[in-house]
Formats: C-alpha cells, structure tokens, sequence
C-alpha cells in the first residue's frame, strides 16, 4: 500500500521569504500522480501544484515550484516571495495511475508572518 | 454550475442518534468520495464510488454506510453516531478513468460534533 509522510507539522517563514515544504512518499508504481492541496482558514480543498511521474522535469506554478526526486521518493514544494495569504494548511497527496483515490500526507501547518 | 455541495455545513449530534451528510455535483463526474479530517491525520478515505450503483469502501469505512442511486448524489449515512466521528467531511468528485488526470474537486466540508 502506498503511503505518503509529511515530517514537519508547523513551519514559519516571513512575508517576502521562501520556505520549504517536505513531502515523502512510498510505492511500488511506476507510474503516479503526486500534488500539493492547500487548506486556508476557511477549509475549502486547493489544488496548488501537480507532478506526473513520467515527467522528468519539475512542476512549477507561478510562486509555488516543486522538487520531485523519483528514485528518493521526495516531493518538496517550495514557495517563493511567500505572501500572508499563503498561510494554511497544506498537504502532499498521492494518486495512482489506474485509480481516483488520494492519499493523503498528514499535512504542514505554514504561517507567514509580516 | 455550483460545483459539490455539501450539506449542512455543521452539526451537532449525540451519541447514539443517525443523520446524513449529503453530497451533490453538477458536473456529470463519475467518481465520488467522502473523507474525514482528524488533527494531525490528514484526510482519509471512508467510501467511494465510480458510477451509480457501484461503492465500495476505503480505509476507514466502519461506523458508515453510502448508496449511489444517482451520478448527482452520495450520501453518507452514520446509523449510530459515535464520539470517536467527531470530524470534518470532505465530499469530492471527479471524472473517472485509470491512465489519465481528472482533478478532484472538493466541496466545502461538514464539521460534525458527537456529544
């Protein structure tokens, strides 16, 4: 079974800063989607960024950019330039090619502060 | 085009009574799913569907049932409330197919409370 770990339950960084998110995951597959869901205060699900495996070269979305290393099983996000309305929660999920189910990572509580 | 809908935004039980969340889209997606989300656990899968009349279940589905009679609808049915489902539930939906991207969407979650 697939398992998806967020090692860091609270980070901070200051308005204008870049910080780092860490996402680790486990599979047997090849073949997998990966993202990155932010939770604002107000609890609606967002999608932020989304990597296929087979693709080699790293997503990127506006300020948010991810590191995917395949064969160490990593999935980072990085958020530049962070501004105030990037605090949320945020959560690294899972999804296999041959199925609609998420898993989820246990997510990273992020404040940016002024 | 509303999206998924979810209803009611919040509620309040106590222990041993029965209720429905509801679940709606308007998207013609074929897959739906409930989570829960626990403090410090992330989201996790109670039930899906991928069409009307097919469910089955996740990884933690006991305590809850769901039908799917309609693409539109799918509704989560706690028989005997439990303190222990005291959580906030997400619904999302999604076109289905293995080997290609469909993003989920979610709907914006019922808080329940079980005294």
């Amino acid at each position: 079974a697939q398992t998806v770990t967020q090692s860091q339950p609270e980070m901070s960084v200051q308005e204008a800063e870049t910080v780092t998110l860490s996402c680790t995951y486990d599979t047997s597959e090849n073949n997998y989607y990966l993202f990155w869901y932010k939770q604002p205060p107000s609890r609606q699900m967002i999608l932020v960024i989304r990597q296929e495996a087979y693709k080699q070269q790293n997503a990127t979305e506006n300020r948010f950019s991810v590191n995917f290393q395949k064969a160490a099983k990593s999935f980072s996000l990085k958020i530049s330039d962070s501004q105030l309305g990037d605090t949320a929660m945020y959560f690294c999920a899972y999804q296999s090619y041959n199925t609609d189910k998420l898993i989820f990572g246990t997510g990273t509580r992020l404040q940016v502060f002024p | 085009n509303a999206g998924v809908t979810q209803t009611p935004k919040f509620q309040v039980l106590k222990t041993g009574q029965s209720m429905t969340l509801q679940c709606a889209q308007d998207m013609n997606h074929e897959y739906m799913s409930w989570y829960r989300q626990d403090p410090g656990m992330g989201l996790r899968l109670i039930h899906y569907s991928v069409g009307a009349g097919i469910t089955d279940q996740g990884e933690v589905p006991n305590g809850y049932n769901v039908s799917r009679s309609t693409t539109e609808d799918f509704p989560l049915r706690l028989l005997s409330a439990a303190p222990s489902q005291t959580s906030v539930y997400f619904c999302a939906s999604s076109y289905s197919g293995g080997g290609r991207y469909n993003e989920q969407f979610f709907g914006p979650g019922t808080r329940l409370t079980v005294l």
